[in-house]
């Protein structure tokens, strides 16, 4: 059993490019988020979804798209990449959208903008 | 504005007792969660309280006092593998978990 899976495992894109980061989960939960993570900073939540056809921003979704055409996977696309998109990028799933339920976490994209 | 504060880095050694503050300030609150990350890897899920007092587990406890905005956890007997940043968060009123920077925890043998 695999978890979350998550590619590319890290990219160097040039700025304006368009790109793709993709998320898996083989558990069969209903919730998955994408976050980001910064040095000094907490992780930050980008994009939710607490069910397949369902989506939601987070705290800074400007410049990100998701899309939940089923369950198990969650992209995240960033239109027109810029240097301030330079960071890595957790994808995460729980059981629902829930107070007490856990967050199991994807390995990660290290993702730089230049 | 929300705010979840923990300090930046703690220095402890091997076999002894550590103790990791979070204070926070939540537009509601749905529960507090402490995660671990080892460097370069994924956040692990440790402990969640959503009532007062200690919940134990194994050698971590997780402590919460929600009249204070308060939480802690309590690591004994460190290992060398305890070295890792611990990471606090809030579920708030809408169900988002909002989440501190991170301890850096460094165990020095």
């Amino acid at each position: 059993i695999a978890g979350i899976t998550q590619a590319p495992t890290s990219q160097i894109l040039a700025a304006g490019r368009r790109m793709t980061l993709r998320c898996t989960q083989d558990m069969r939960h209903n919730a998955m988020y994408w976050y980001r993570q910064d040095l000094g900073l907490g992780l930050r939540l980008i994009h939710y979804s607490n069910t397949a056809g369902t989506t939601g921003k987070g705290e800074v979704p400007d410049g990100y798209s998701v899309s939940r055409a089923n369950t198990d996977d969650f992209p995240l696309t960033l239109a027109s990449a810029v240097p301030s998109q330079t960071s890595v990028y957790f994808c995460a799933s729980s059981e629902f959208g829930g107070a007490d339920n856990e967050q199991f976490f994807g390995p990660g994209t290290r993702l730089t903008v230049l | 504005g929300q705010n979840i504060d923990q300090p930046t880095e703690m220095t402890a050694t091997e076999g002894a007792i550590v103790q990791i503050n979070c204070t926070y300030q939540t537009s509601g609150f749905n529960g507090l969660f402490w995660y671990q990350q080892h460097a370069g890897e994924a956040p692990t899920f440790l402990s969640y309280n959503v009532l007062d007092g200690l919940e134990e587990k194994g050698r971590f406890s997780s402590f919460l006092s929600r009249s204070k905005g308060y939480s802690y956890l309590l690591l004994k007997e460190l290992q060398m593998k305890d070295s890792a940043s611990y990471l606090c968060a809030v579920m708030d009123s809408n169900y988002q978990l909002i989440w501190g920077a991170g301890t850096k925890l460094i165990i020095k043998p």
